[in-house]
Protein backbone atom coordinates (compact mmCIF):
# COMPACT_ATOMS: atom_id res chain seq x y z
CA UNK A 1 0.00 0.00 0.00
CA UNK A 2 0.88 3.34 -0.72
CA UNK A 3 2.57 5.71 2.20
CA UNK A 4 1.07 8.63 0.65
CA UNK A 5 -2.05 10.68 0.73
CA UNK A 6 -2.40 13.41 -2.09
CA UNK A 7 -5.23 15.35 -3.53
CA UNK A 8 -6.90 13.66 -6.77
CA UNK A 9 -6.62 16.90 -8.72
CA UNK A 10 -5.28 20.30 -8.90
CA UNK A 11 -5.16 23.40 -11.24
CA UNK A 12 -3.00 26.10 -11.78
CA UNK A 13 -2.48 29.18 -13.53
CA UNK A 14 0.29 29.34 -16.25
CA UNK A 15 3.04 31.36 -14.80
CA UNK A 16 1.70 30.82 -11.84
CA UNK A 17 3.49 28.75 -9.02
CA UNK A 18 1.72 25.23 -8.77
CA UNK A 19 2.37 24.04 -5.13
CA UNK A 20 1.54 20.13 -4.73
CA UNK A 21 1.09 18.67 -1.24
CA UNK A 22 1.65 15.45 0.04
CA UNK A 23 1.11 14.01 3.53
CA UNK A 24 3.50 10.49 4.62
CA UNK A 25 2.70 10.93 8.17
CA UNK A 26 3.95 7.28 8.76
CA UNK A 27 7.32 7.80 7.29
CA UNK A 28 10.63 5.97 9.08
CA UNK A 29 13.26 7.96 10.42
CA UNK A 30 15.64 6.50 7.14
CA UNK A 31 12.81 6.47 4.10
CA UNK A 32 13.20 9.34 1.14
CA UNK A 33 10.89 10.94 -0.24
CA UNK A 34 10.55 10.99 -3.92
CA UNK A 35 8.25 13.02 -6.84
CA UNK A 36 8.37 11.70 -10.54
CA UNK A 37 5.69 13.30 -13.16
CA UNK A 38 4.09 11.46 -15.71
CA UNK A 39 2.75 13.55 -19.12
CA UNK A 40 0.05 11.85 -20.77
CA UNK A 41 1.16 8.86 -23.23
CA UNK A 42 5.04 9.14 -21.89
CA UNK A 43 6.89 7.30 -19.13
CA UNK A 44 7.24 8.88 -15.68
CA UNK A 45 9.94 11.26 -15.41
CA UNK A 46 11.88 11.49 -12.07
CA UNK A 47 11.83 15.30 -10.21
CA UNK A 48 13.42 15.19 -7.19
CA UNK A 49 13.92 13.60 -4.14
CA UNK A 50 14.95 14.75 -0.63
CA UNK A 51 15.28 13.05 3.26
CA UNK A 52 14.74 15.93 5.88
CA UNK A 53 16.35 19.35 4.14
CA UNK A 54 14.62 21.16 1.75
CA UNK A 55 15.92 20.42 -2.03
CA UNK A 56 15.76 22.69 -5.58
CA UNK A 57 16.99 22.00 -9.04
CA UNK A 58 16.36 23.44 -12.40
CA UNK A 59 13.05 21.44 -12.30
CA UNK A 60 10.99 22.16 -9.03
CA UNK A 61 11.90 22.96 -5.33
CA UNK A 62 10.84 20.15 -2.57
CA UNK A 63 10.12 21.24 1.10
CA UNK A 64 9.47 18.58 3.40
CA UNK A 65 8.08 19.90 7.31
CA UNK A 66 10.43 19.21 10.24
CA UNK A 67 8.37 16.35 11.60
CA UNK A 68 8.70 14.97 8.28
CA UNK A 69 5.26 14.07 8.02
CA UNK A 70 4.31 15.90 4.97
CA UNK A 71 6.42 17.65 1.85
CA UNK A 72 4.90 19.86 -0.92
CA UNK A 73 6.84 20.22 -4.22
CA UNK A 74 6.53 23.56 -6.03
CA UNK A 75 6.97 24.48 -9.68
CA UNK A 76 8.10 27.87 -9.40
CA UNK A 77 6.21 29.15 -12.36
CA UNK A 78 4.01 26.34 -13.98
CA UNK A 79 3.61 25.84 -17.90
CA UNK A 80 1.38 24.05 -20.18
CA UNK A 81 3.91 21.35 -20.29
CA UNK A 82 3.62 20.70 -16.52
CA UNK A 83 0.60 19.27 -16.80
CA UNK A 84 1.01 15.71 -16.39
CA UNK A 85 0.20 13.87 -13.06
CA UNK A 86 2.61 13.72 -10.15
CA UNK A 87 3.39 11.42 -8.02
CA UNK A 88 4.85 12.03 -4.07
CA UNK A 89 6.28 8.71 -3.36
CA UNK A 90 8.05 6.94 -0.12
CA UNK A 91 11.12 5.01 -0.55
CA UNK A 92 11.16 2.04 1.67
CA UNK A 93 13.76 -0.59 2.89
CA UNK A 94 11.52 -3.84 1.85
CA UNK A 95 14.17 -6.94 2.03
CA UNK A 96 17.58 -7.54 3.04
CA UNK A 97 20.73 -5.81 2.29
CA UNK A 98 20.95 -2.63 0.01
CA UNK A 99 17.72 -2.46 -1.58
CA UNK A 100 15.20 0.21 -1.66
CA UNK A 101 11.64 0.42 -3.42
CA UNK A 102 9.70 2.58 -4.46
CA UNK A 103 5.98 2.65 -2.95
CA UNK A 104 3.73 4.52 -5.73
CA UNK A 105 0.17 5.99 -5.16
CA UNK A 106 -2.40 7.44 -7.61
CA UNK A 107 -0.46 11.04 -7.26
CA UNK A 108 -2.14 14.69 -8.22
CA UNK A 109 -3.41 15.08 -11.87
CA UNK A 110 -2.36 18.62 -12.10
CA UNK A 111 -3.72 21.12 -14.84
CA UNK A 112 -2.26 24.09 -16.16
CA UNK A 113 -4.42 26.30 -17.27
CA UNK A 114 -3.40 29.44 -20.21
CA UNK B 1 19.33 7.07 -29.93
CA UNK B 2 19.30 8.34 -26.60
CA UNK B 3 17.60 7.26 -23.25
CA UNK B 4 15.08 4.60 -22.40
CA UNK B 5 13.46 2.99 -25.81
CA UNK B 6 10.55 0.34 -26.01
CA UNK B 7 8.90 -1.85 -28.58
CA UNK B 8 6.34 -2.37 -29.68
CA UNK B 9 4.87 0.83 -28.47
CA UNK B 10 1.42 -0.79 -28.95
CA UNK B 11 0.39 -4.72 -29.29
CA UNK B 12 -2.62 -6.68 -29.05
CA UNK B 13 -2.69 -10.19 -28.67
CA UNK B 14 -4.68 -13.19 -28.14
CA UNK B 15 -4.70 -15.20 -24.98
CA UNK B 16 -3.05 -18.01 -26.95
CA UNK B 17 -0.46 -16.16 -28.61
CA UNK B 18 3.37 -15.68 -27.96
CA UNK B 19 4.68 -12.10 -28.29
CA UNK B 20 7.74 -10.39 -26.72
CA UNK B 21 8.48 -6.91 -25.36
CA UNK B 22 11.99 -5.32 -25.59
CA UNK B 23 13.31 -2.46 -23.51
CA UNK B 24 16.81 -1.01 -24.18
CA UNK B 25 18.68 2.01 -22.66
CA UNK B 26 21.13 3.98 -23.65
CA UNK B 27 22.39 5.80 -20.25
CA UNK B 28 25.15 2.92 -18.83
CA UNK B 29 22.93 2.06 -16.82
CA UNK B 30 23.24 -1.47 -14.85
CA UNK B 31 20.03 -2.25 -13.30
CA UNK B 32 16.70 -2.43 -15.13
CA UNK B 33 12.57 -2.79 -14.11
CA UNK B 34 9.57 -3.45 -15.38
CA UNK B 35 6.78 -2.34 -14.32
CA UNK B 36 2.82 -2.59 -15.23
CA UNK B 37 0.47 0.57 -14.89
CA UNK B 38 -3.47 -0.47 -14.95
CA UNK B 39 -5.69 2.27 -15.20
CA UNK B 40 -6.75 3.72 -11.67
CA UNK B 41 -4.09 1.55 -10.06
CA UNK B 42 -0.72 2.69 -9.08
CA UNK B 43 2.17 1.23 -10.64
CA UNK B 44 3.29 -2.02 -9.98
CA UNK B 45 6.56 -3.04 -9.60
CA UNK B 46 6.88 -6.65 -11.68
CA UNK B 47 10.63 -7.72 -12.24
CA UNK B 48 13.92 -6.13 -11.04
CA UNK B 49 17.24 -6.89 -12.75
CA UNK B 50 20.94 -5.66 -11.24
CA UNK B 51 23.79 -6.13 -13.40
CA UNK B 52 21.81 -8.99 -15.39
CA UNK B 53 21.01 -10.56 -12.01
CA UNK B 54 17.23 -10.83 -11.54
CA UNK B 55 17.08 -9.03 -7.58
CA UNK B 56 13.01 -8.77 -7.86
CA UNK B 57 10.29 -10.90 -8.78
CA UNK B 58 7.42 -9.37 -7.42
CA UNK B 59 5.13 -12.41 -6.92
CA UNK B 60 4.68 -11.86 -10.54
CA UNK B 61 2.05 -14.80 -12.58
CA UNK B 62 4.78 -17.11 -14.77
CA UNK B 63 3.18 -16.17 -17.95
CA UNK B 64 5.15 -13.51 -17.69
CA UNK B 65 9.11 -14.14 -18.48
CA UNK B 66 11.74 -11.90 -17.93
CA UNK B 67 15.08 -11.91 -20.08
CA UNK B 68 18.06 -9.74 -19.34
CA UNK B 69 20.50 -10.41 -21.61
CA UNK B 70 23.36 -7.66 -20.98
CA UNK B 71 22.37 -4.90 -18.71
CA UNK B 72 21.47 -2.50 -21.87
CA UNK B 73 18.74 -5.03 -22.71
CA UNK B 74 15.36 -6.50 -21.00
CA UNK B 75 12.94 -8.32 -22.54
CA UNK B 76 9.15 -9.47 -21.28
CA UNK B 77 8.09 -12.61 -22.80
CA UNK B 78 4.41 -13.49 -22.92
CA UNK B 79 2.16 -16.22 -23.48
CA UNK B 80 -1.11 -17.89 -22.58
CA UNK B 81 -2.50 -14.03 -21.38
CA UNK B 82 -5.48 -13.17 -19.53
CA UNK B 83 -7.84 -9.86 -20.97
CA UNK B 84 -7.36 -8.66 -17.45
CA UNK B 85 -3.16 -8.20 -18.38
CA UNK B 86 -3.85 -5.43 -20.49
CA UNK B 87 -2.23 -2.39 -19.24
CA UNK B 88 0.52 -0.21 -20.00
CA UNK B 89 3.75 -1.93 -19.48
CA UNK B 90 7.28 -0.06 -18.29
CA UNK B 91 10.85 -0.31 -18.71
CA UNK B 92 12.99 1.60 -16.41
CA UNK B 93 16.63 1.94 -15.44
CA UNK B 94 19.32 3.37 -13.26
CA UNK B 95 22.34 3.33 -11.85
CA UNK B 96 22.92 -0.24 -10.27
CA UNK B 97 25.75 -1.85 -7.66
CA UNK B 98 27.78 -4.63 -7.25
CA UNK B 99 27.05 -4.47 -3.76
CA UNK B 100 23.47 -5.02 -4.46
CA UNK B 101 22.08 -1.05 -3.69
CA UNK B 102 20.68 0.64 -6.95
CA UNK B 103 20.00 3.85 -7.17
CA UNK B 104 15.91 5.18 -7.28
CA UNK B 105 16.36 7.66 -9.78
CA UNK B 106 14.62 5.59 -12.82
CA UNK B 107 14.79 6.69 -15.80
CA UNK B 108 11.29 5.35 -18.00
CA UNK B 109 10.49 4.12 -21.55
CA UNK B 110 7.56 5.11 -22.85
CA UNK B 111 5.74 2.03 -22.50
CA UNK B 112 3.91 -0.35 -24.62
CA UNK B 113 0.37 -0.54 -24.23
CA UNK B 114 -0.81 -4.00 -24.41
CA UNK B 115 -4.37 -5.29 -25.31
CA UNK B 116 -5.52 -8.89 -24.71
CA UNK B 117 -8.45 -9.92 -26.24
Amino acid sequence: DAKTTQPPSMDCAEGRAANLPCNHSTISGNEYVYWYRQIHSQGPQYIIHGLKNNETNEMASLIITEDRKSSTLILPHATLRDTAVYYCIVRVAHNAGNNRKLIWGLGTSLAVNP
Amino acid sequence: ETGVTQTPRHLVMGMTNKKSLKCEQHLGHNAMYWYKQSAKKPLELMFVYNFKEQTENNSVPSRFSPECPNSSHLFLHLHTLQPEDSALYLCASSQGSLAGGIDNEQFFGPGTRLTVL
